[in-house]
């Protein structure tokens, strides 16, 4: 178990709707990072935040957008979907601002969504 | 569960075996790496990690090996057995830079 937790497990909504995603951190750790799984793109960066500050942005949509709440839990808001939305999403997070020796990512066991 | 990736380069051993798995990556300002596990279901597990400035590191049934000379680096694992099937990835991070870029993937299936 890594320490990370994320809900839902799994999400079925339909295309143009809204959803939350949520994580928490594992206990100490300031940064969570957000990924996207999807089956032709392997995991790709979506963005980061640390100590409740935006640190990292990378292939997020405008439609998509993030934050870190002062307990350091965040939320992947996703809205608008579409079918190509759905994949696996993860949230990671380390104990520093940066992915270094002893304080590599810890990831949780994401959460899968499905667009109809 | 369902598979991460469809079309994954995928390595067949049996149980017992040595295996050794490789990954080369593109960013030579890259000075810091990691090797995760992923198994069907679940999210990349922490495996090994390993800097720039050491070329081998050793774990529990695991070695990196790292060449930064041809931008390769590579994970053995020693007496592979059915629980090591699973997807393994290979990562990394430059310096200045706060997250980590991900190979993808290769899939390890060991057979008893």
């Amino acid at each position: 178990d890594s320490g990370v937790t994320q809900t839902p497990k799994h999400l079925i909504t339909a295309t143009g709707q809204r959803v939350t995603l949520r994580c928490s951190p594992r206990s100490g750790d300031l940064s969570v990072y957000w990924y996207q799984q999807s089956l032709d793109q392997g995991l790709q960066f979506l963005i980061q935040y640390y100590n409740g500050e935006e640190r990292a942005k990378g292939n997020i949509l405008e439609r998509f957008s993030a934050q870190q709440f002062p307990d350091l839990h965040s939320e992947l808001n996703l809205s608008s979907l579409e079918l190509g939305d759905s994949a696996l999403y993860f949230c990671a997070s380390s104990g520093s601002g940066q992915a270094r020796r002893n304080s590599p990512l810890h990831f949780g066991n994401g959460t899968r969504l499905t667009v109809t | 569960g369902e598979s991460v990736g469809l079309h994954l380069p995928t390595l067949s051993v049996q149980e017992g075996d040595n295996s050794i798995i490789n990954c080369a990556y593109s960013n030579s300002a890259s000075d810091y790496f990691i090797w995760y596990k992923q198994e069907s279901g679940k999210g990349p597990q922490f495996i090994i990690d390993i800097r720039s400035n050491m070329d081998k590191r050793q774990g529990q049934r695991v070695t990196v090996l790292l060449n930064k000379t041809v931008k390769h680096l590579s994970l053995q694992i020693a007496a592979t057995q059915p629980g090591d099937s699973a997807v393994y990835f290979c990562a990394e991070n430059s310096s200045g830079y706060s997250t980590l870029t991900f190979g993808k993937g290769t899939m390890l299936l060991v057979s008893p």
